[in-house]
């Protein structure tokens, strides 16, 4: 079974460009999370959707972050422009809706420069 | 926001040695699970603890969960290279159904 599809799993861009995180769920989940971990902060929540539909996105930086997911088997995350400090691994998750056990993409290593 | 503390937060170790790792709250955990990470990958859970004063095992794992559904810890026994990693815990359910916070945890490192 295939889990949790990221794309790309590293980027590296300058600073000022445009960056497109890729999320592919687990087939038939319907809730979907995007995370960002640091060393500093650790893992953080970003926004996560129910059913394609945005939850809470209290957890997203800056307007510079967004977050889209146009049907069931897709989401990006997209930083415009990025900055040095966006440097981090951005992890997507899904789960069923209601169920807690959330299963992890292997994430995607960003580094802005 | 519930505050979650993970401790200590590196510890090194030779194989064969038993090991503690805590997750402790500022208010009571509605659940709380237990992730490990390895290097390159994303969290993988581990177990969930639902009641107060529950414990679960896991092969060599032992997960308890306090009474007061405060507090809870992960003891390794007889600890091997392949368990290095980073362990995580996270709340989870409450208010914010289907909602994790994750404590910032304890990085693993099992030497041969």
């Amino acid at each position: 079974d295939a889990g949790v599809i990221q794309s790309p799993r590293h980027e590296v861009t300058e600073m000022g460009q445009e960056v497109t995180l890729r999320c592919k769920p687990i087939s038939g989940h319907n809730s979907l999370f995007w995370y960002r971990q640091t060393m500093m902060r650790g893992l953080e929540l970003l926004i996560y959707f129910n059913n394609n539909v945005p939850i809470d996105d209290s957890g997203m930086p800056e307007d510079r972050f967004s977050a889209k997911m146009p049907n069931a088997s897709f989401s990006t995350l997209k930083i415009q422009p990025s900055e040095p400090r966006d440097s981090a691994v951005y992890f997507c998750a899904s789960s069923f809706l209601g169920v807690n056990e959330q299963f992890f993409g292997p994430g995607t290593r960003l580094t802005v420069l | 926001t519930q505050l979650l503390e993970q401790s200590p937060q590196f510890l090194s170790i030779q194989e064969g040695e038993n090991l503690t790792v805590y997750c402790n709250s500022s208010s009571v955990f509605s659940s709380l699970q237990w992730y490990r990470q390895e290097p390159g990958e994303g969290p993988v859970l581990l177990v969930t603890v639902v009641t107060g004063g529950e414990v679960k095992k896991l092969k060599r794992l032992t997960f308890q969960f306090g009474d007061a559904r405060k507090d809870s810890s992960l003891h390794i026994t007889a600890a091997q290279p392949g368990d290095t990693g980073l362990y995580l815990c996270a709340e989870a359910g409450g208010t914010s159904y289907g909602k994790l916070t994750f404590g910032q945890g304890t990085i693993l490192t099992v030497h041969p």
